[in-house]
């Protein structure tokens, strides 16, 4: 079955310096991934994907995130944080084929400091 | 283009009660899926309608069921509440697949 890790509940950053959002995962064959994020009392919105092909993958408000098939990895990362980028941040995957459902991480909660 | 709506925004049951959630799709997407999110944890899988079929389902009982109506909008319906039903729900449009997911704000249940 797959799954998601998130290692990190809470990541603290100073505005202006990079980022990373930490996310491995397991999964029969290749993955699909994706990177949501969540804003107090709203829903989850796309941040980007990794489907095939460069493994780095830009995504929407500057994030992107680097797909490491070794490692089982895919990072969300931006080179430079807003305090408006605070929100909880969350990982999914499921298999390139086969019907299975999207599965998601726990959730890291992303911390920009002015 | 609108996108994923649902209804209500907050809702309170008690125990043993029916609930009946509804969700409209983004335009064009044929795809919907429900998730439940529960205080603290990422959205867990319910089911998949896939033109007006269920096209996959999570590890709920079957009590949780639900429809896609002709134009893809569609309705989560819960009987028997109990209190670890207390969620917040979402639903999520897609193109396919595939496709990335489109979220809507979801419904804060609450079951008493």
């Amino acid at each position: 079955a797959q799954s998601v890790a998130q290692p990190e509940d809470q990541v603290n950053v100073a505005e202006g310096n990079p980022l990373t959002v930490k996310c491995t995962y397991s999964v029969s064959g290749n993955p699909y991934l994706f990177w949501y994020v969540q804003y107090p009392n709203r829903g989850l919105q796309f941040l980007l994907k990794y489907i095939t092909g460069d493994n780095l993958v830009k995504g929407s408000y500057g994030f992107e995130a680097e797909f490491n098939k070794s490692q089982t990895s895919f990072h969300l990362k931006k080179p430079s944080a807003l305090v408006s980028d605070s929100a909880l941040y969350f990982c999914a995957v499921r298999p390139y084929s086969g019907n299975t459902p999207l599965v998601f991480g726990k959730g890291t909660r992303l911390s920009v400091i002015a | 283009e609108t996108g994923v709506t649902q209804s209500p925004t907050h809702l309170i049951k008690t125990r043993g009660q029916q609930v009946t959630l509804r969700c409209s799709s983004q335009s064009g997407h044929n795809t919907v899926s429900w998730y439940q999110q529960a205080l603290g944890q990422g959205p867990q899988f319910i089911f998949q309608y896939y033109r007006e079929e269920e096209n996959g389902r999570g590890n709920f009982p079957p009590r949780f069921s639900g429809l896609q109506f002709p134009n893809y909008s569609s309705e989560l319906n819960v009987n028997a509440l109990e209190l670890d039903d207390s969620a917040l729900y979402l639903c999520a449009s897609s193109l396919g697949r595939e496709h990335e997911q489109y979220f809507g704000p979801g419904t804060r249940l609450t079951v008493t």
